[in-house]
């Protein structure tokens, strides 16, 4: 079964907005973790925030996580064409799998 | 040192033969996942192993499909009979072995289209 659900599903914006997107999940986690997928292309992982950790930042992304809400979000600053992609939250539990969500497609017009 | 390898990255295959995707992990990891995509979809969990052993393979249709990881070689996902519903990309992702916060390499995919 899937574990992630992200939202919104789709997201369109202006380069230089900022874009958020959201994930939640059902289960106890060890941590939670953002990929970015270009189209036909294969994953590729940007941020991991464990499960006793609230925010992360890397670059010009920021994550928080609520445990007790079972939610995370992704926050990308200042956006560029070349962050137009799925994004997709996954997360991992004390078996070390791996589970991902739906995806949500930001697409940041020049 | 050389990303996950996943081969064949096309594959076309007529109902009822076999498909074979194969992929070599990143040099130093020992655990492998696979997933299941359709266009415009996100990542469906199919199986994930360590060397020679299956930890879990809830995501995986009981009939068909097949996955193994042998001592050595690549491993390897095996869809038997193949129907048009099978078609999709799958992907192959490996990881450290180590226990906690793994973070996943993903190969560039194989896309099978079953006629």
């Amino acid at each position: 079964s899937q574990q992630g659900e992200e939202d919104p599903q789709a997201l369109s914006i202006q380069e230089g907005e900022n874009a958020t997107m959201n994930c939640s999940y059902k289960t106890s986690i060890n941590n939670l973790q953002w990929y970015r997928q270009n189209s036909g292309r294969g994953l590729v992982h940007l941020i991991l925030i464990r499960s006793n950790e609230r925010e992360k930042h890397s670059g010009r992304l920021r994550v928080t996580l609520d445990t007790s809400k079972k939610s995370s979000s992704l926050l990308i600053t200042a956006s560029r064409a070349a962050d137009t992609a799925s994004y997709f939250c996954a997360t991992q539990s004390g078996n070390n799998d791996m589970r991902f969500g739906a995806g949500t497609r930001l697409t940041v017009k020049p | 040192n050389a990303g996950v390898m996943q081969n064949p990255r096309h594959l076309v295959r007529r109902r009822g033969q076999e498909a074979r995707l194969r992929c070599s992990p990143m040099k130093g990891h020992s655990h492998v996942y696979w997933y299941r995509q359709l266009p415009e979809e996100g990542l469906k969990f199919m199986v994930y192993l360590q060397k020679e052993n299956i930890i879990d393979e809830s995501g995986m249709p009981k009939e068909r499909f097949s996955a193994e990881f042998p001592k050595e070689g690549p491993s390897i996902l095996r869809i038997q009979q193949v129907v048009r519903g099978d078609s999709a990309a799958y992907f192959c992702a490996s990881s450290p072995p180590r226990q906690g916060a793994n973070v996943l390499t993903f190969g560039a995919g194989s896309r099978l289209t079953v006629l």
